[in-house]
């Protein structure tokens, strides 16, 4: 099983609103990733949680706030978002970091 | 920090042709480059690995190769099929901390 599960598949949000993106895997991976990708452009990366500790944030705005409950649960904690902040957002996991990268189909973000 | 480029960014060809699809990076002391598949509005699809000490990997009509002294893989496609169609993303990765996507190859197979 090489099953990344992403949850809520579609969000539309307002500006003052508080909402979360989950992302679960059962594979025993102790990488978890957040990537952000905008219409025809590559995924870009927001956070990496290595054995469930923030590793890399790429000065990615408070607004967006990373948290891994465990190693197998990854939430994207939203809060105050910018139109501009619509996207696709993606999880992904592997054994450790850097190690082949498995993700889930995404979250599509509507910012109103 | 490493960069990623792909070419071409997009290309057409009948069903039954062989291709391939270029990617190029700056840092060559990596340690891993994958290449994944994204069909519109999905998440991305792993189809190959390839560890810095392989020189190539091969999965059914797919093939990459890795060349990390020039800062090159390919992806070669073989008989492509209309359900070959989708943008192929290559990544490498970032002095080992995480991997940086190129901009993508946008694929159409024609029936």
């Amino acid at each position: 099983d090489t099953e990344v599960t992403q949850t809520p598949k579609h969000l539309v949000m307002g500006m003052t609103n508080k909402k979360s993106l989950k992302c679960e895997q059962h594979m025993g991976h102790r990488a978890m990733y957040w990537y952000k990708q905008k219409a025809k452009k590559p995924p870009e990366l927001m956070f990496v949680y290595s054995y469930e500790k923030l590793s890399i944030n790429e000065s990615v705005p408070s607004r967006f706030s990373p948290e891994c409950p465990n190693s197998s649960l990854l939430n994207l904690h939203l809060h105050a978002l910018q139109p501009e902040d619509s996207a696709l957002y993606l999880c992904a996991s592997s054994h450790r970091v850097n190690t082949e990268a498995f993700f889930g189909q995404g979250t599509r973000l509507t910012v109103v | 920090k490493q960069e990623v480029t792909q070419i071409p960014a997009a290309l057409s060809v009948p069903e039954g042709e062989n291709l391939v699809l270029n990617c190029s990076f700056t840092d060559s002391a990596i340690y891993n480059l994958q290449w994944f598949r994204q069909d519109p509005g999905k998440g991305l699809t792993s189809l190959l690995l390839i560890q810095s000490s392989q020189r190539e990997q091969t999965s059914g009509r797919l093939n990459a190769s890795l060349d990390k002294s020039s800062g090159r893989s390919t992806l070669y496609i073989a008989a492509s099929q209309p359900g070959d169609s989708a943008t192929y993303l290559c990544a490498a990765d970032n002095y080992g901390q995480n991997f940086v996507f190129g901009p993508g190859t946008r694929l159409s197979v024609l029936p």
